[in-house]
C-alpha cells in the first residue's frame, strides 16, 4: 500500500508562473489536507477538501491560490503568479477521515526566483 | 486562535535520558489527539496517538499522557536516542476531521 504520493519533490519557478502541485492520497483515504511550511515556522493549514468538495479553505490565500480534488485523480494545489513569498515546502496528507490520524507526503519544496 | 499550543520552541536532552515533550490544547471538543516527528526535508511521521477515553498511551520508548482536567499532553520518550533529534507536533482533529497542529518543538539529543 503506497503512501501518500507528493509531485514534484522540488519545483522552480519564475515569478508570475503557475506552480501545480500534485498529491495522490493513500489507497481508501478519501480526506486530503494541505498545509504549508516556511522556513523556520511550523505547519499551517490551507485547505481541507473531502472528493469533489472543498470542506475548508480557511488558510488559503484569498488570490492566486486554489485547491481541488476530482473525483478521478490527484489532488491539486495551484498558485498562480508566484512571488517570491511563495517558497516554502507544502505537504500534503490523507486520512479516511472519522477523526482519525493522517498521512503525510514527502512534500514539494517550490523556490520561485 | 490558537487550540493546539506548543510553548516551547526547542528543547536539548542529554542521550539515554527522558526527553518531555508539552502540548496544551483550548477546545475541549478535542477526542483523539496525535504526535507526529519530522526530520528536515521530510514530511512529518504519525509517531503515537491517544484517545480522550485514555489518560496513557504506550508503544516501545514513546508514552503519551493526557490531562483532560487541565486540557494538558505530553510526550515521554525514553531512553533518548540521537536519531529522536527532530521537530515533534501534537495535533488533534476537530469535529470536521480538521487536522489542527501546534508549531512544533525542536528536539535535541545531546551526545
Amino acid at each position: 500500500n503506497a503512501g501518500v504520493m507528493q509531485n514534484p519533490r522540488h519545483l522552480v519557478r519564475r515569478r508570475g508562473q503557475e506552480a501545480r502541485l500534485r498529491c495522490s492520497p493513500m489507497k481508501g483515504h478519501s480526506h486530503v489536507y494541505w498545509y504549508r511550511q516556511l522556513p523556520e515556522e511550523g505547519l499551517k493549514f490551507m485547505v481541507y477538501l473531502q472528493k469533489e468538495n472543498i470542506i475548508d479553505e480557511s488558510g488559503m490565500p484569498k488570490e492566486r491560490f486554489s485547491a481541488e480534488f476530482p473525483k478521478e485523480g490527484p489532488s491539486i494545489l495551484r498558485i498562480q503568479q508566484v512571488v517570491r513569498g511563495d517558497s516554502a515546502a507544502y505537504f500534503c496528507a490523507s486520512s479516511p477521515g472519522l477523526g482519525t490520524e493522517a498521512f503525510f507526503g514527502q512534500g514539494t519544496r517550490l523556490t520561485v526566483v | 486562535d490558537q487550540q493546539v499550543k506548543q510553548n516551547s520552541p526547542s528543547l536539548s536532552v542529554q542521550e539515554g535520558r527522558i526527553s518531555i515533550l508539552n502540548c496544551d490544547y483550548t477546545n475541549s471538543m478535542f477526542d483523539y489527539f496525535l504526535w507526529y516527528k519530522k526530520y528536515p526535508a521530510e514530511g512529518p511521521t504519525f509517531l503515537i496517538s491517544i484517545s480522550s477515553i485514555k489518560d496513557k498511551n504506550e508503544d516501545g520508548r514513546f508514552t503519551v499522557f493526557l490531562n483532560k482536567s487541565a486540557k494538558h499532553l505530553s510526550l515521554h520518550i525514553v531512553p533518548s536516542q540521537p536519531g529522536d533529534s527532530a521537530v515533534y507536533f501534537c495535533a488533534a482533529p476537530n469535529r470536521d476531521d480538521k487536522i489542527i497542529f501546534g508549531k512544533g518543538t525542536r528536539l535535541h539529543i545531546l551526545p
